[in-house]
C-alpha cells in the first residue's frame, strides 16, 4: 500500500527542547511538505522540497529545520526557539509541480509542548 | 499575498444539498483545491479547479470563477459522514498550496 506515514500520533515535549516529527513515503513523489494546523485555523505551510537534498521556507519558517537527504523521508525538527510549538502537524507530498496533482497527506502528527 | 474566505461553519440536513462558498484575493495562482477533513485526520482530496467552470465528481462539484474571485463546493444528497471541515487552498509556485481557515459542515438527521 502507497501512502505516506508520520511518527508518532502524539507527542509531548517540555519547553526548551527540540523535537524530531517523522514523515515518509512511499508514492514516490518528488515533492513533499510540512504545514501545521490550530484550532480554528487553515494549514499553514512550514517547509516544503522539491527535490533531495533542496528545500524552500514557507510562510512560517521561523524556529523550524527540516532535512531532505532521501526521496522518501523529510524529517521536521521543532526547535525551543519555536514560540508556539504546540500544534497539529502535516506532512503531505506530491508530484512535481505538475498541473492538478493533488497532495497526499500523512495522518499527522499532535504536538504538545509544557 | 493571498487572502481566502469561507464561512465557518454550516449547518445542513441529511439528503439536502449545500454550497460551500471560497473567495479570495491573489495575485496569481494555478489552480483551486478543495479538501475535506475529518476531526483529527489528515485532509483529503475532493476536487480541483484550473479553468472557469464545474466539474463534477459524483454527489461533489466544485465551480470556479477567476474573474469573480470566487469558488463553491456543492455537496448533494447530504450524508452524516460528510459531517467535516471543507477547505479552499490556492495552488501557487511549486504546488504550494495557501489554505482557508475552513468552513465546518454539520449534517443534522
Amino acid at each position: 500500500d502507497g501512502g505516506i506515514t508520520q511518527s508518532p500520533k502524539y507527542l509531548f515535549r517540555k519547553e526548551g527542547q527540540n523535537v524530531t516529527l517523522s514523515c515518509e513515503q512511499n508514492l514516490n513523489h518528488d515533492a513533499m511538505y510540512w504545514y501545521r494546523q490550530d484550532p480554528g485555523q487553515g494549514l499553514r505551510l512550514i517547509y516544503y522540497s522539491q527535490i533531495v537534498n533542496d528545500f524552500q521556507k514557507g510562510d512560517i519558517a521561523e524556529g523550524y529545520s527540516v532535512s531532505r537527504e532521501k526521496k522518501e523521508s523529510f524529517p521536521l525538527t521543532v526547535t525551543s526557539a519555536q514560540k508556539n510549538p504546540t500544534a497539529f502537524y502535516l506532512c503531505a507530498s506530491s508530484r512535481r509541480d505538475i498541473g492538478g496533482d493533488e497532495q497526499y497527506f500523512g495522518p499527522g502528527t499532535r504536538l504538545t509542548v509544557t | 499575498g493571498q487572502n481566502i474566505d469561507q464561512p465557518t461553519e454550516m449547518t445542513a440536513t441529511e439528503g439536502a444539498i449545500v454550497q460551500i462558498n471560497c473567495t479570495y484575493q491573489t495575485s496569481g495562482f494555478n489552480g483551486l483545491f478543495w479538501y475535506q477533513q475529518h476531526a483529527g485526520e489528515a485532509p483529503t482530496f475532493l476536487s480541483y479547479n484550473v479553468l472557469d467552470g464545474l466539474e463534477e465528481k459524483g454527489r461533489f462539484s466544485s465551480f470556479l470563477s477567476r474573474s469573480k474571485g470566487y469558488s463553491y463546493l456543492l455537496l448533494k444528497e447530504l450524508q452524516m459522514k460528510d459531517s467535516a471541515s471543507y477547505l479552499c487552498a490556492l495552488r501557487g509556485g511549486y504546488s504550494t498550496l495557501t489554505f482557508g481557515k475552513g468552513t465546518m459542515l454539520l449534517v443534522s438527521p
